[in-house]
Protein backbone atom coordinates (compact mmCIF):
# COMPACT_ATOMS: atom_id res chain seq x y z
CA UNK A 1 0.00 0.00 0.00
CA UNK A 2 0.98 3.34 0.03
CA UNK A 3 3.51 5.21 2.52
CA UNK A 4 3.11 7.99 4.08
CA UNK A 5 5.57 9.36 6.72
CA UNK A 6 5.95 12.10 9.62
CA UNK A 7 8.47 14.32 10.93
CA UNK A 8 9.44 13.90 13.59
CA UNK A 9 8.30 11.07 15.33
CA UNK A 10 8.10 12.42 18.83
CA UNK A 11 9.29 16.31 20.29
CA UNK A 12 9.44 17.98 23.44
CA UNK A 13 8.84 21.82 23.22
CA UNK A 14 8.36 24.14 25.71
CA UNK A 15 5.40 26.48 26.31
CA UNK A 16 5.17 29.78 23.75
CA UNK A 17 7.57 28.33 21.15
CA UNK A 18 6.58 26.90 17.95
CA UNK A 19 6.84 23.52 16.30
CA UNK A 20 6.62 22.16 12.53
CA UNK A 21 5.17 18.47 11.98
CA UNK A 22 6.06 17.65 8.26
CA UNK A 23 3.96 15.21 6.22
CA UNK A 24 4.90 13.44 3.12
CA UNK A 25 3.25 10.78 0.74
CA UNK A 26 6.75 8.53 -0.39
CA UNK A 27 5.33 6.56 -3.15
CA UNK A 28 1.95 8.72 -4.80
CA UNK A 29 0.48 12.43 -5.67
CA UNK A 30 -1.67 13.68 -2.61
CA UNK A 31 -4.03 16.38 -3.51
CA UNK A 32 -5.64 16.45 -0.63
CA UNK A 33 -3.83 15.76 3.18
CA UNK A 34 -5.74 15.54 6.44
CA UNK A 35 -4.72 17.21 9.80
CA UNK A 36 -6.16 14.70 13.21
CA UNK A 37 -5.03 15.38 16.34
CA UNK A 38 -5.48 12.53 19.31
CA UNK A 39 -5.95 12.95 23.00
CA UNK A 40 -5.07 9.97 25.31
CA UNK A 41 -7.94 7.10 25.73
CA UNK A 42 -9.96 8.89 22.86
CA UNK A 43 -10.36 8.71 18.99
CA UNK A 44 -8.94 10.69 16.15
CA UNK A 45 -10.54 14.06 15.56
CA UNK A 46 -10.19 15.76 12.30
CA UNK A 47 -8.61 19.12 12.45
CA UNK A 48 -8.31 20.58 8.80
CA UNK A 49 -7.79 19.54 5.10
CA UNK A 50 -4.79 20.60 3.49
CA UNK A 51 -5.77 20.81 -0.52
CA UNK A 52 -2.53 21.69 -2.77
CA UNK A 53 -1.83 25.02 -3.64
CA UNK A 54 -4.76 26.61 -1.61
CA UNK A 55 -5.57 27.43 1.92
CA UNK A 56 -6.76 24.76 4.09
CA UNK A 57 -10.00 24.11 5.29
CA UNK A 58 -10.59 24.09 9.19
CA UNK A 59 -13.25 22.12 11.25
CA UNK A 60 -15.00 24.18 13.58
CA UNK A 61 -13.18 25.26 16.89
CA UNK A 62 -10.07 24.47 15.29
CA UNK A 63 -7.81 27.76 15.42
CA UNK A 64 -6.68 28.74 11.75
CA UNK A 65 -4.07 30.75 13.45
CA UNK A 66 -2.79 28.60 15.55
CA UNK A 67 -2.46 25.48 13.39
CA UNK A 68 -0.79 26.83 10.59
CA UNK A 69 -1.46 24.61 7.07
CA UNK A 70 0.85 24.46 4.27
CA UNK A 71 0.07 22.64 1.74
CA UNK A 72 2.75 23.49 -1.20
CA UNK A 73 3.40 20.43 -3.15
CA UNK A 74 1.44 17.61 -4.10
CA UNK A 75 4.16 15.20 -1.61
CA UNK A 76 4.35 17.28 1.37
CA UNK A 77 2.02 19.22 4.09
CA UNK A 78 3.16 20.97 7.17
CA UNK A 79 1.52 21.53 10.22
CA UNK A 80 3.06 24.56 12.53
CA UNK A 81 1.55 24.61 16.46
CA UNK A 82 2.07 28.21 17.18
CA UNK A 83 2.61 29.13 20.01
CA UNK A 84 2.46 26.27 21.50
CA UNK A 85 1.04 25.41 25.43
CA UNK A 86 0.40 21.97 27.50
CA UNK A 87 -3.08 21.83 26.28
CA UNK A 88 -1.98 20.96 22.78
CA UNK A 89 0.26 18.34 23.84
CA UNK A 90 -1.29 15.44 21.69
CA UNK A 91 -0.98 12.98 19.37
CA UNK A 92 -0.65 14.34 15.75
CA UNK A 93 -1.84 12.30 12.60
CA UNK A 94 -1.79 12.92 8.94
CA UNK A 95 -3.16 11.29 6.34
CA UNK A 96 -3.05 11.23 2.15
CA UNK A 97 -6.29 11.03 0.11
CA UNK A 98 -5.43 8.07 -2.39
CA UNK A 99 -8.36 6.62 -4.79
CA UNK A 100 -10.39 4.55 -2.27
CA UNK A 101 -9.13 5.69 0.71
CA UNK A 102 -6.55 7.42 3.16
CA UNK A 103 -3.06 6.51 3.89
CA UNK A 104 -1.98 7.71 7.51
CA UNK A 105 1.27 8.56 8.83
CA UNK A 106 2.54 6.69 11.73
CA UNK A 107 1.87 10.16 13.64
CA UNK A 108 3.55 12.46 15.71
CA UNK A 109 3.85 12.89 19.52
CA UNK A 110 3.66 16.31 20.82
CA UNK A 111 4.92 17.53 24.44
CA UNK A 112 4.65 21.21 25.62
CA UNK A 113 6.18 21.71 28.48
CA UNK B 1 -21.92 10.38 6.97
CA UNK B 2 -23.75 7.72 8.86
CA UNK B 3 -23.72 6.67 12.50
CA UNK B 4 -22.10 3.66 13.68
CA UNK B 5 -22.54 1.35 16.38
CA UNK B 6 -19.50 -0.56 17.86
CA UNK B 7 -18.72 -2.65 21.10
CA UNK B 8 -16.37 -0.67 22.78
CA UNK B 9 -14.22 -4.16 23.69
CA UNK B 10 -14.05 -7.66 22.77
CA UNK B 11 -11.65 -10.62 23.53
CA UNK B 12 -10.68 -13.10 21.29
CA UNK B 13 -8.38 -16.04 21.49
CA UNK B 14 -5.13 -16.43 19.20
CA UNK B 15 -5.72 -18.23 16.30
CA UNK B 16 -9.33 -18.34 16.48
CA UNK B 17 -11.43 -16.10 13.90
CA UNK B 18 -12.65 -12.19 15.48
CA UNK B 19 -15.70 -11.47 14.24
CA UNK B 20 -16.15 -7.23 14.82
CA UNK B 21 -19.87 -6.39 14.53
CA UNK B 22 -20.71 -2.75 13.66
CA UNK B 23 -24.36 -1.29 13.56
CA UNK B 24 -25.00 1.33 10.66
CA UNK B 25 -28.87 1.43 9.71
CA UNK B 26 -28.72 4.99 8.83
CA UNK B 27 -26.63 4.15 6.17
CA UNK B 28 -27.40 5.70 2.75
CA UNK B 29 -27.69 3.94 -0.45
CA UNK B 30 -24.27 5.31 -1.85
CA UNK B 31 -22.39 4.90 1.46
CA UNK B 32 -19.37 2.53 1.32
CA UNK B 33 -18.74 0.76 4.64
CA UNK B 34 -14.71 1.30 5.49
CA UNK B 35 -13.01 -0.52 8.24
CA UNK B 36 -9.41 0.82 10.08
CA UNK B 37 -7.89 -0.51 12.71
CA UNK B 38 -5.41 1.61 15.14
CA UNK B 39 -2.45 -0.21 17.08
CA UNK B 40 -1.28 1.54 20.33
CA UNK B 41 0.71 5.12 19.02
CA UNK B 42 0.18 3.96 15.34
CA UNK B 43 -1.20 5.94 12.59
CA UNK B 44 -4.48 4.21 11.75
CA UNK B 45 -4.69 1.11 8.95
CA UNK B 46 -6.79 0.77 6.15
CA UNK B 47 -8.22 -2.68 6.27
CA UNK B 48 -11.31 -3.44 4.03
CA UNK B 49 -14.30 -1.42 2.60
CA UNK B 50 -16.89 -2.42 0.52
CA UNK B 51 -20.75 -1.35 -0.82
CA UNK B 52 -23.21 -4.32 -0.45
CA UNK B 53 -21.21 -7.38 -1.68
CA UNK B 54 -19.27 -8.99 0.85
CA UNK B 55 -15.56 -8.72 0.43
CA UNK B 56 -12.23 -10.86 1.51
CA UNK B 57 -8.70 -9.55 0.90
CA UNK B 58 -5.58 -10.59 2.52
CA UNK B 59 -6.11 -8.95 6.13
CA UNK B 60 -10.01 -9.83 6.48
CA UNK B 61 -13.60 -10.63 5.04
CA UNK B 62 -16.16 -8.28 5.74
CA UNK B 63 -19.65 -9.64 5.71
CA UNK B 64 -22.48 -6.75 4.84
CA UNK B 65 -26.16 -7.72 5.93
CA UNK B 66 -28.63 -7.60 2.55
CA UNK B 67 -30.22 -4.81 4.07
CA UNK B 68 -27.27 -3.08 4.68
CA UNK B 69 -27.84 -2.11 8.53
CA UNK B 70 -24.87 -3.88 9.57
CA UNK B 71 -21.64 -5.27 8.75
CA UNK B 72 -18.85 -8.12 10.51
CA UNK B 73 -15.34 -7.80 9.88
CA UNK B 74 -13.54 -11.59 10.00
CA UNK B 75 -9.95 -11.94 11.44
CA UNK B 76 -9.91 -15.43 10.72
CA UNK B 77 -6.87 -16.23 12.03
CA UNK B 78 -6.19 -14.09 14.80
CA UNK B 79 -2.66 -13.29 16.04
CA UNK B 80 -1.72 -11.05 19.25
CA UNK B 81 -0.31 -8.27 16.38
CA UNK B 82 -4.74 -7.93 15.78
CA UNK B 83 -4.74 -6.16 18.96
CA UNK B 84 -5.69 -2.61 17.91
CA UNK B 85 -8.74 -0.36 18.21
CA UNK B 86 -11.01 -1.32 15.45
CA UNK B 87 -13.16 1.18 13.47
CA UNK B 88 -15.96 0.74 11.37
CA UNK B 89 -16.47 3.94 9.55
CA UNK B 90 -19.70 4.40 6.81
CA UNK B 91 -19.15 7.20 4.14
CA UNK B 92 -19.77 8.67 0.78
CA UNK B 93 -17.17 7.97 -1.65
CA UNK B 94 -16.78 11.16 -3.52
CA UNK B 95 -13.94 10.63 -5.00
CA UNK B 96 -12.00 8.20 -3.06
CA UNK B 97 -10.66 10.57 -0.20
CA UNK B 98 -11.71 13.79 -0.68
CA UNK B 99 -13.77 14.00 2.26
CA UNK B 100 -11.97 13.78 5.97
CA UNK B 101 -12.94 10.94 8.46
CA UNK B 102 -15.14 10.67 11.20
CA UNK B 103 -14.02 8.44 13.94
CA UNK B 104 -16.02 6.60 16.48
CA UNK B 105 -15.08 5.18 19.36
CA UNK B 106 -14.31 1.72 17.92
CA UNK B 107 -14.10 -1.72 19.16
CA UNK B 108 -10.49 -2.62 21.22
CA UNK B 109 -10.06 -5.62 20.27
CA UNK B 110 -7.57 -7.92 22.62
CA UNK B 111 -5.88 -11.18 21.43
CA UNK B 112 -5.27 -13.22 24.57
CA UNK B 113 -2.70 -15.83 24.33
Amino acid sequence: GAVVSQHPSRVICKSGTSVKIECRSLDFQATTMFWYRQFPKQSLMLMATSNEGSKATYEQGVEKDKFLINHASLTLSTLTVTSAHPEDSSFYICSASGPYEQYFGPGTRLTVT
Amino acid sequence: DAKTTQPPSMDCAEGRAANLPCNHSTISGNEYVYWYRQIHSQGPQYIIHGLKNNETNEMASLIITEDRKSSTLILPHATLRDTAVYYCIVRSPSGGGADGLTFGKGTHLIIQP
